[in-house]
């Protein structure tokens, strides 16, 4: 069945380092999601992309869609304290799924 | 403008006992989701209804798990009887009924220990 994989499961940075998260289907998917969960809470919405290559930012945050609509990545720069959570991908193409999450930790 | 409510937050029962959690959406969101959340993991999808008719009941353990959303808007989960692998935080989540799931408000969830 349909999955999706996130890589790293964990990512350690400074504050003020960047960092990446990937998402990787081995299906073309119609949509994908990001949400952040911080420790102990529910997840939250970040974006949603739909198109072939698409790129949206919010501010220090980044995601794209890749061209093959296959993968997808969370780019986060300079990174800070609250930026501390798991970031999750979600697709809801032939099902609704979540991806395994990328647990960021930050340390100041 | 109120998000997803939730309760209880938390509940822990003996295994073999039932239990019944509680979700009113977002007002105007006609989609609405119950996901189980293992540590560590990322949400898993029981059920989604659109109104009250479930669309995807694919991942939901229909021996002993049951939901209900009547007049499509507050919605319950019921697990009867509850197994120690039950122990799970449960979520539920609601969206306007859009031609896929998009953006989701989650509710705060309910911690479910089974001892």
């Amino acid at each position: 069945g349909q999955q999706v994989m996130q890589i790293p499961q964990y990512q350690h940075v400074q504050e003020g380092e960047d960092f990446t998260t990937y998402c990787n289907s081995s299906t073309t998917l119609s949509n994908i999601q990001w949400y952040k969960q911080r420790p102990g809470g529910h997840p939250v919405f970040l974006i949603q992309l739909v198109k072939s290559g698409e790129v949206k930012k919010q501010k220090r945050l980044t995601f794209q869609f890749g061209e093959a609509k296959k993968n997808s990545s969370l780019h986060i720069t300079a990174t800070q304290t609250t930026d501390v959570g798991t970031y999750f991908c979600a697709t809801d193409t032939d099902k609704l799924i979540f991806g395994t999450g990328t647990r960021l930790q930050v340390f100041p | 403008e109120a998000g997803v409510v939730q309760s209880p937050r938390y509940k822990i029962i003996e295994k073999k006992q039932p239990v019944a959690f509680w979700c009113n959406p977002i007002s105007g969101h006609n989609t609405l989701y119950w996901y189980r959340q293992n540590l560590g993991q990322g949400p898993e999808l029981l059920i989604r209804y659109e109104n009250e008719e479930a669309v995807d009941d694919s991942q939901l353990p229909k021996d002993r798990f049951s939901a209900e959303r009547l007049k499509g808007v507050d919605s319950t989960l019921k697990i009867q009887p509850a197994e120690l692998g039950d122990s799970a935080v449960y979520l539920c989540a609601s969206s306007l009924n859009t031609a896929f799931a998009g953006e989701q408000y989650f509710g705060p969830g309910t911690r479910l220990t089974v001892t």
